[in-house]
């Protein structure tokens, strides 16, 4: 039962930018807490991509970038590349469930 | 660098319980929380719940009933319970360890469960 909204897809050409929504309320994302994003390459785990609103582990490209702002995230890409072809969710934490962490519908990627 | 991998048995018969163990190598299990999450072929992610190593627990309140986690320190391991299972609870299950700020920083390569008779 996914509280954070994405939009289904998004498509881009080579080199372009692209954006990801991901929409939560006042319990989660519009109470303060922080986001954060993953990648699914096909028939792999999720990997963190950007933890705590807009942080890049170690070995992500700066290609990626997040940001918050009231009760909505989002996630950049630009310089668009034919390997960033995946599916992309938003997490964040929801004090109405009992300490748990939420996650977005998801967001499929397609380079064009 | 810390692996996590899951085990368990890939065909559950609808009724029963469905127990899953997670092994952490190349780290301590000590001072984390660790979690479950689950992802139905073709759908999104669900947070299953998490456990510290305290043995606290926390779980989705749509699945709390019928989960139980615990953790064995000295085996570093940890562990899922979810009974009464139907064919909704068939996904590719993950674990992963939890940061401060709740975010899911490893991963487990996951395991499918299929719950059929």
């Amino acid at each position: 039962q996914s509280v954070l909204t994405q939009p289904p897809s998004v498509s881009g050409a080579p080199g372009q930018r692209v954006t990801i929504s991901c929409t939560g309320s006042s319990s989660n994302i519009g109470a303060g807490y922080d986001v954060h994003w993953y990648q699914q390459l096909p028939g792999t785990a999720p990997k963190l991509l950007i933890y705590g609103n807009s942080n890049r582990p170690s070995g992500v490209p700066d290609r990626f970038s997040g940001s918050k702002s009231g009760t909505s995230a989002s996630l950049a890409i630009t310089g668009l590349q034919a390997e960033d072809e995946a599916d992309y969710y938003c997490q964040s934490y929801d004090s109405s469930l009992s300490g748990g962490a939420v996650f977005g519908t998801g967001t499929k990627v397609t380079v064009l | 660098q810390v692996q996590l991998q899951e085990s368990g048995p890939g065909l559950v018969k609808p009724s029963e319980t469905l127990s899953l163990t997670c092994t952490v190598s190349g780290g301590s299990i000590s001072s984390y929380y660790w979690s479950w999450i689950r992802q139905p072929a073709g759908k999104g992610l669900e947070w299953i719940g998490r456990i510290y190593t305290s043995g606290s627990t926390n779980y989705n309140p749509s699945l709390k009933s019928r989960v139980t986690m615990s953790v064995d320190t000295s085996k570093n391991q940890f562990s899922l319970k979810l009974s009464s299972v139907t064919a909704a609870d068939t996904a590719v299950y993950y674990c992963a360890r939890v940061l401060v700020l709740h975010a899911f920083d490893i991963w487990g390569q996951g395991t499918m469960v299929t719950v059929s008779s």
